[in-house]
């Protein structure tokens, strides 16, 4: 019983370096989030899907794009990492989120950039 | 925009003591979550609240909610060492841009023995 699983866990960058981070849910929920977690900042959204094929921008989409081919992953990606990128990187799912079902939440990948 | 505020943003307390978090938040919303994390790990969902009124309880938490106020409350009763960690309200929003949830800074508790 996987639910959320984030790859990879760690990972340090050079400014300008490029990355891409996956995401994975086995529940087969609709939505997807990404979100960056930085201290004292709480979480905050960079980007989300609604289904396969749909990527929208949150509150920090900014230096990040993200894909979903596929109903079950969604990447986000890095084109050239900043050192403000330096963040603790949480992917989520849920069934919905209107309808109040819960989100879930993978382990997280610490990155960071020098 | 919404904004979502919680108090305190630190809590040190003693075992055996009650206390309470509060989350603020600025627009409409009907949906409320709770979530705890523990330091390094990921977020572990408490509880999710739908209407004006909602009150959940597990264990020594029990959290509540008010729309009309916009206020969201965990309530800890009698507080454990184990209960240590960093407790985030977030609320869902749709329309602005953006789907999803919004949350607070997080409370990070500390229950000394």
């Amino acid at each position: 019983n996987a639910g959320v699983t984030q790859t990879p866990k760690f990972r340090v960058l050079k400014t300008g370096q490029s990355m891409t981070l996956l995401c994975a849910q086995d529940m087969n929920h609709e939505y997807m989030y990404w979100y960056r977690q930085d201290p004292g900042m709480g979480l905050r959204l960079i980007h989300y899907s609604v289904g396969e094929g749909t990527t929208a921008k949150g509150e920090v989409p900014d230096g990040y794009n993200v894909s979903r081919l596929k109903k079950q992953n969604f990447l986000l990606g890095l084109e050239s990492a900043a050192p403000s990128q330096t963040s603790v990187y949480f992917c989520a799912s849920s069934l919905y989120l209107d309808r109040g079902t819960e989100a879930f939440f993978g382990q997280g990948t610490r990155l960071t950039v020098v | 925009e919404l904004k979502v505020e919680q108090n305190p943003l630190f809590l040190s307390m003693q075992e055996g003591k009650n206390y309470t978090i509060y989350c603020n938040y600025s627009t409409t919303s009907d949906r409320l979550y709770w979530y705890r994390q523990d330091p390094g790990k990921s977020l572990e969902s408490l509880f999710v609240l739908l209407s004006n009124g909602a009150v959940k309880q597990e264990g020594r938490l029990m959290a509540s909610l008010d729309t009309k106020a916009r206020l969201s409350t965990l309530h800890i009763t009698a507080a454990v060492h184990d209960l240590s960690a960093t407790y985030f309200c977030a609320v869902f929003h749709s329309g602005g841009g953006a789907d999803g949830l919004t949350f607070g800074k997080g409370t990070h508790l500390i229950i000394q023995p």
